[in-house]
């Protein structure tokens, strides 16, 4: 069984557009994570819930919208994308805050023509 | 200076030896600690997690902690060529927030 599930695996899309990417855990956490991991693969953490309670949001532009419908789910909305956009963002859950380790989804690769 | 710096790579050693990766990271009041091994074009993966000072050993594996140099390190013994890998260091703050270095490369060569 998957424990940290993403959809799309691939997106490919067009300057301008919106687009959105699912995540969900099976592992009864209550913490996820969405983060960029950019061409030099640095790996940044963009947001994070707890409960459906937004934790952290760092300096993400607000075309980035998180949703988090219960504590399995952890959406990714991204309007008015742009080329810099381009890189695999994975989704992480963890139980608690701060203190066990991250299980990571497959990530997303998504691709600004 | 970066929250969670590593030690530049890359870094190449022979089939059965010691490969040694450090991190040193700037907050003081961090608590957990932990190694993930990333295989190209896949997801981070938990290798260790140590949250007190001294050696924690696992295996090949061996983390050492010491908060009062804000330092941590993975030790890998008999490293075979699929160890091959970026190993990224990563520091919890109690406010949860994770902070990963720029990950250190390793090629284990047959």
């Amino acid at each position: 069984d998957t424990a940290v599930s993403q959809t799309p695996k691939y997106l490919v899309t067009q300057m301008g557009n919106d687009k959105s990417i699912k995540c969900e855990q099976n592992l009864g956490h209550d913490t996820m994570y969405w983060y960029k991991q950019d061409s030099k693969k640095f790996l940044k953490i963009m947001f994070s819930y707890n409960n459906k309670e937004l934790i952290i949001n760092e300096t993400v532009p607000n075309r980035f919208s998180p949703k988090s419908p219960d504590k399995a789910h952890l959406n990714l909305h991204i309007n008015s994308l742009e080329l810099g956009d381009s890189a695999v963002y994975f989704c992480a859950s963890s139980q608690g805050i701060g203190i066990q380790p991250q299980h990571f989804g497959d990530g997303t690769r998504l691709s600004i023509l | 200076q970066k929250e969670v710096e590593q030690n530049s790579g890359p870094l190449s050693v022979p089939e059965g030896a010691i490969a040694s990766l450090n991190c040193t990271y700037s907050d003081r009041g961090s608590q957990s600690f932990f190694w993930y091994r990333q295989y190209s074009g896949k997801s981070p993966e938990l290798i260790m997690s140590i949250y007190s000072n001294g050696d924690k050993e696992d295996g090949r594996f061996t983390a050492q902690l010491n908060k009062a140099s804000q330092y941590v390190s993975l030790l890998i013994r008999d490293s075979p060529p699929s160890d091959s890998a970026t190993y990224l260091c990563a520091v919890n703050s109690n406010a949860g927030k994770s902070t990963f270095g720029d990950g250190t490369t390793l090629t284990v060569k047959p």
